[in-house]
């Protein structure tokens, strides 16, 4: 069974902080992905990661950066949390192929105050 | 800018009826749509998809139809249950690239009454 699994469930933090969430996964996938959800406006995605080291800018790119120095690890920091960064995020893997299937974690809740 | 667009955002029926949920996206270049189901307090699972060379795939009390003229697909739960109670996602993608991302909808809360 693939499992991915992220750093905490839920986060309280204050704005200006820089906020740190981490998802690894243990199946050996070579993508992975950070999104956020919201109520109305489904998942949206920050950044995802196809290699070590490499990363790719999703659809809200701003406000977030994103690390991947080991192949399971996966990070998203948000340099300097806002209020409106208040939200649900997401991680998932895939593994390569024609049709890729996304496996997520339980997600992170996160309230900046 | 939403690509694939879902509705209704919320649907409530009774046990036994079947709940629709209607998706329409826009770039054709599209040829991979998967619903993802999601309980509370976990992430989103596959949970069936579809390729555009079939009009229709059943797995169990699920079925996907697919309409490439109209560029809308939709999920159907045949014989609902309580326990498809969860918020339902369809979402869309360019197959056969690596890392290929997927285009998500806004999402629908099903709520089935027993």
């Amino acid at each position: 069974d693939v499992k991915v699994t992220q750093s905490s469930r839920y986060l309280v933090k204050r704005t200006g902080e820089k906020v740190f969430l981490e998802c690894v996964q243990d199946m050996d996938h070579e993508n992975m992905f950070w999104y956020r959800q919201d109520p109305g406006l489904g998942l949206r995605l920050i950044y995802f990661s196809y290699d070590v080291k490499m990363k790719e800018k999703g659809d809200i790119p701003e406000g977030y950066s994103v690390s991947r120095e080991k192949k399971e690890r996966f990070s998203l920091i948000l340099e300097s949390a806002s209020t409106n960064q208040t939200s649900m995020y997401l991680c998932a893997s895939s593994e390569n192929g024609w049709v890729e299937t996304q496996y997520f974690g339980p997600g992170t809740r996160l309230l900046v105050l | 800018q939403q690509q694939v667009k879902q509705s209704p955002q919320s649907l409530i029926v009774q046990k036994g009826g079947i709940p629709i949920i209607n998706c329409a996206y826009e770039n054709t270049a599209f040829d991979y749509f998967p619903w993802y189901q999601q309980f509370p307090g976990k992430g989103p699972a596959l949970l069936i998809a579809i390729r555009p060379d079939v009009s229709e795939k059943k797995e169990g009390r699920f079925t996907i139809s697919f309409n490439k003229s109209a560029k809308q697909f939709s999920l159907h739960i045949m014989d609902s249950q309580p326990g498809d109670s969860a918020t339902y996602f369809c979402a869309a993608s360019m197959s056969g690239t690596s890392g290929s991302r997927l285009t998500f909808g806004e999402g629908t809360q099903l709520t089935v009454n027993p």
